[in-house]
Order: C-alpha cells, then structure tokens, then sequence
C-alpha cells in the first residue's frame, strides 16, 4: 500500500455513459498526477495537478474528460460520453512537489471498461 | 518530445540467474525511475535516479548521462520478481513521466 488511495477500482459502464474517479493522494503530497494505461502499454501522461492548480493537460485529453482538485486533496476524474476507446487503466500518482524531480507514489489504479 | 526505449519487451529466466533489463531516452532529463508493476495494476516506484548507481537489496540501477541510457538489474532472481519493470523519464520537456513500454519479466522456480 502506497498511499494513494483510487475509487472504484473497477468500473463497467456503457457506451455514452458519465463516469467520475476518485483519486486520494498521500495527505502532505502537492502534486497529483492522472494516467492512462492500456493493455500491453506503459502509463501514459493525462494531466497534473500543483495543489488545486491545474498546470498542464495532455493532447490525450480530451474535451470529453475533465479533472478537479478541490481544495488541493483529492482529485477526480470525469470522463463524459464514453467511447469504447476510454477503456484503460486510469492511474493516479502523488508526489511531494517540493523539488523539481520527486518520487511519485501510484495508487492501485481504476480499470475501466466500457461496453 | 522524450521517447523512453526499453528492452528487451519480454525476458523468462530461470531463478538465480542475473537479469538486466535496459532503457534509453532520446533528450536530456531530470531523472529516471525505474518502477514494478504487477498484476492487476499496482505500482510501485523502485529506484529514482539522475546519475551513478543505486543499490537496494537485490536491485541495481544505473545510468549514464552521456549515453542517455539506464539499466536495472537483479541479482539472484526469484520467482516473486516476475512482474513488468517500468522505466519512466522525468523532464525533458514534459510534465509528468514518459514511460517505456514495459519488460515483463517471468522468474521460473
């Protein structure tokens, strides 16, 4: 155990459907990372949050998904209309954020499938 | 943009044997970390570094700057070592990591 706490750990749903993420990070963490994993492939970037800021999103990102850290704690995700292409493992990542270069702490990742 | 080469993608090794698993990177970077996933998804980041060597327990890794090339090894392999071995690039011009593909490495007893 991380850590880093993720919400559902998996989650079946239909195409077009909504679906949110919870992502808990390690309480003291200012950065908080979003990744997609699809099978047979490294992790690959989403978007990255410093405290509530949201600093950088990927071009994998689309207009359909969006990512909130109220607060600066935990942080969600919220793919809308979802495409059998979504199905992945979505991954959350802390870090303490005070160098430029820190360990990131995984959580045990949200496997969605999408039918 | 970094692209992070691993290789080899798929390595099955009896126990005990020495295993060594490489990464190259194509732009300067802030770090490497090396990480182990199993299955099912979990995580887990093993070494970070951004030169010379680190050791911990039965793990090595290394890394050359110049080279822009890092490698993993693990001594006297056991069977709980089989899992994908993960090596990630922190900087280069992105946020977050950019990551290999991923070597699954099988340990048979």
């Amino acid at each position: 155990d991380t850590g880093v706490s993720q919400d559902p750990r998996h989650k079946i749903t239909k195409r077009g459907q909504n679906v949110t993420f919870r992502c808990d990070p390690i309480s003291e963490h200012n950065r908080l990372y979003w990744y997609r994993q699809t099978l047979g492939q490294g992790p690959e970037f989403l978007t990255y949050f410093q405290n509530e800021a949201q600093l950088e999103k990927s071009r994998l990102l689309s207009d359909r998904f969006s990512a909130e850290r109220p607060k600066g704690s935990f942080s969600t995700l919220e793919i809308q209309r979802t495409e059998q292409g979504d199905s992945a493992m979505y991954l959350c990542a802390s870090e303490i954020g005070r160098y430029s270069t820190d360990t990131q702490y995984f959580g045990p990742g949200t496997r969605l499938t999408v039918l | 943009k970094n692209e992070v080469e691993q290789s080899p993608q798929n390595l099955t090794a009896q126990e005990g044997e020495f295993i060594t698993i490489n990464c190259s990177y194509s732009v300067g970077i802030s770090a490497l970390h090396w990480l182990q996933q199993h299955p099912g998804g979990g995580i887990v980041s093993l070494f970070m570094l951004s030169s010379g060597k680190k050791k911990h327990g039965r793990l090595i890794a290394t890394i050359n700057i110049q080279e822009k090339h890092s490698s993993l090894h693990i001594t006297a392999s056991h069977p709980r070592d089989s899992a994908v071995y993960i090596c990630a690039a922190s900087g280069g011009g992105a946020d977050g990591l950019t990551f290999g593909k991923g070597t699954h490495l099988i340990i048979q007893p």
